[in-house]
C-alpha cells in the first residue's frame, strides 16, 4: 500500500490568495491523481499524471493547475482562490495489484475560501 | 449522467449483523471494481476489489459480489462492527492504458452497538 502525504490538512484562506496544496508519495508510483469532493457527492477527477513532466486535466473542469517535476511530488496550485473553490481535495497514487491498478489516497486537504 | 450509482444514501444495521451495500453501473466497458471506505475529513481507504472475470472476492469480513449481466455489485460485511461506520464508495474502471476511476456518491453505513 502507498504512503501518501498531503499538507495542509485544513486551510482557511481569503479570496484572491494564491495557494498550493502539497502531495507526496514514497512508493515511487508513476501515476498520481487529484480529486475534488463535496459532502454527499462522488469524487471528481480534476488532474492526473502518468509520470514526470506529464500532466492532464481530469473529467471535472478546474481552475487549478498541477506540476510533476519529481516522481514523488504532485502539487496543486490555485492562483486566486474563490469561495467556489471550497471543497475537499484528495491526492492519490496507483500501483498494480494482479493485472489491475488500484489507487491509494492521501488524507486530503479541506479548503475553505472566505 | 452517472455511470456508477449507489442508490442508498444511508444504511443502518445492528452490530454483529450483515451489512449489504449496493452499487449499479451503466458502462459495459467497466472491468474492474473497487470499494473504498471513508471517514469524515480523511481520504478514502481501499477495501477490496474485483475483476470482471470473477463473480466473488473475499477478504476477511468483506466480500464483494459482481453480477455482470445485471451490472450490479454488492459489498457484504459480516459481522458488522461499530468501527465499520463510515461512507462506502463504489468505484469502477474501464482499464486499459488510460486508467481512471469513476465513483458513486457513497453510502453512509451506521453500525449500532
Amino acid at each position: 500500500e502507498a504512503d501518501i502525504y498531503q499538507t495542509p490538512r485544513y486551510l482557511v484562506i481569503g479570496t484572491g490568495k494564491k495557494i498550493t496544496l502539497e502531495c507526496s508519495q514514497t512508493m515511487g508510483h508513476d501515476k498520481m491523481y487529484w480529486y475534488q469532493q463535496d459532502p454527499g457527492m462522488e469524487l471528481h477527477l480534476i488532474h492526473y499524471s502518468y509520470g514526470v513532466n506529464s500532466t492532464e486535466k481530469g473529467d471535472l473542469s478546474s481552475e487549478s493547475t498541477v506540476s510533476r517535476i519529481r516522481t514523488e511530488h504532485f502539487p496543486l496550485t490555485l492562483e486566486s482562490a474563490r469561495p467556489s473553490h471550497t471543497s475537499q481535495y484528495l491526492c492519490a497514487s496507483s500501483e498494480y495489484r494482479g493485472q489491475q491498478e488500484t489507487q491509494y489516497f492521501g488524507p486530503g486537504t479541506r479548503l475553505l475560501v472566505l | 449522467d452517472q455511470q456508477v450509482k449507489q442508490n442508498s444514501p444511508s444504511l443502518s444495521v445492528q452490530e454483529g449483523r450483515i451489512s449489504i451495500l449496493n452499487c449499479d453501473y451503466t458502462n459495459s466497458m467497466f472491468d474492474y471494481f473497487l470499494w473504498y471506505k471513508k471517514y469524515p475529513a480523511e481520504g478514502p481507504t481501499f477495501l477490496i476489489s474485483i475483476s470482471s472475470i470473477k463473480d466473488k472476492n473475499e477478504d476477511g469480513r468483506f466480500t464483494v459480489f459482481l453480477n455482470k449481466s445485471a451490472k450490479h455489485l454488492s459489498l457484504h460485511i459480516v459481522p458488522s462492527q461499530p468501527g465499520d461506520s463510515a461512507v462506502y464508495f463504489c468505484a469502477a474502471s474501464a482499464g486499459g492504458s488510460n486508467y481512471k476511476l469513476t465513483f458513486g456518491k457513497g453510502t453512509l453505513l451506521t453500525v449500532n452497538p
